[in-house]
């Protein structure tokens, strides 16, 4: 079955940074185009950053464009969210999820999350 | 930046059937996704392109997107259903994923 893990995640200072990875397993990694969306203790989900199949093309959120970069790996079918420059609204719990492998732009299976705590 | 406006609660009797909206500048251009979110657990997508219904989702799960404004139906609402939900849209003049802030269905 599809799964997606996360790990990276931890307890960083203001300015700090961390790397994000995300195994995948269960299905044709480099059939579907990747992101990581993340949620804040108590908020919705954000969208962080999206990448496409082979790694040409990646957007970014307006919060963490120009800090965060997103890439893959997919001989080893796995996710990355370099995040630099943290700051406190960076705090929240990450997950790496799948674009539905279609022309539909939804997300058919996420992670359980990794948990980031920017704080001095 | 587009943004998308959903109630941030709704009421339901169990058996009765619950309607969630999710507003948003010509919406019904989009293709609107919706998704399930439980304490603790990841969220989980229960319609996708505004009325599909992906496998193991029941039937009482469907949606619909018109104008301004999409709306989540929940059918013969049950106690297990009583979650976060959230709508999402592709906003593709941006290349920007959109999620709503969020609507708490109590079942009364």
């Amino acid at each position: 079955q599809v799964q997606l893990v996360e790990s990276g995640g931890g307890v960083v200072p203001p300015g700090g940074s961390l790397r994000l990875s995300c195994e995948a397993s269960g299905f044709t990694f480099t059939s579907h185009g990747m992101h990581w969306v993340r949620q804040a203790p108590g908020k919705g989900p954000e969208w962080v950053a999206v990448i496409s199949f082979y790694g040409d093309s990646k957007y970014y959120g307006d919060s963490v464009k120009g800090r965060f970069a997103i890439s893959r790996d997919n001989s080893r079918k796995t996710l990355y969210l370099d995040m630099n420059n943290l700051r406190a609204e960076d705090t929240a719990l990450y997950y790496c999820v799948r674009e539905m492998a279609t022309a539909s732009s939804s997300y058919d299976h996420w992670g359980q999350g990794t948990l980031v705590t920017v704080s001095s | 930046s587009y943004v998308l406006t959903q109630p941030p609660s709704v009421s339901v009797a169990p058996g009765q059937t619950a309607r969630i909206s999710c507003g948003g500048d010509y919406i019904g251009t989009n293709h609107v996704h919706w998704y399930q979110q439980r304490p603790g657990q990841a969220p989980v997508l229960v319609v996708h392109d505004n009325n599909g219904r992906p496998s193991g989702i029941p039937e009482r799960f469907s949606g619909s997107n018109s104008g301004n404004t999409a709306t989540l139906t929940i059918s013969r609402v049950e106690a297990g259903d009583e979650a976060d939900y959230y709508c999402q849209v592709w906003h593709s003049s941006s290349d920007h994923w959109v999620f709503g802030g969020g609507t708490k269905l109590t079942v009364l």
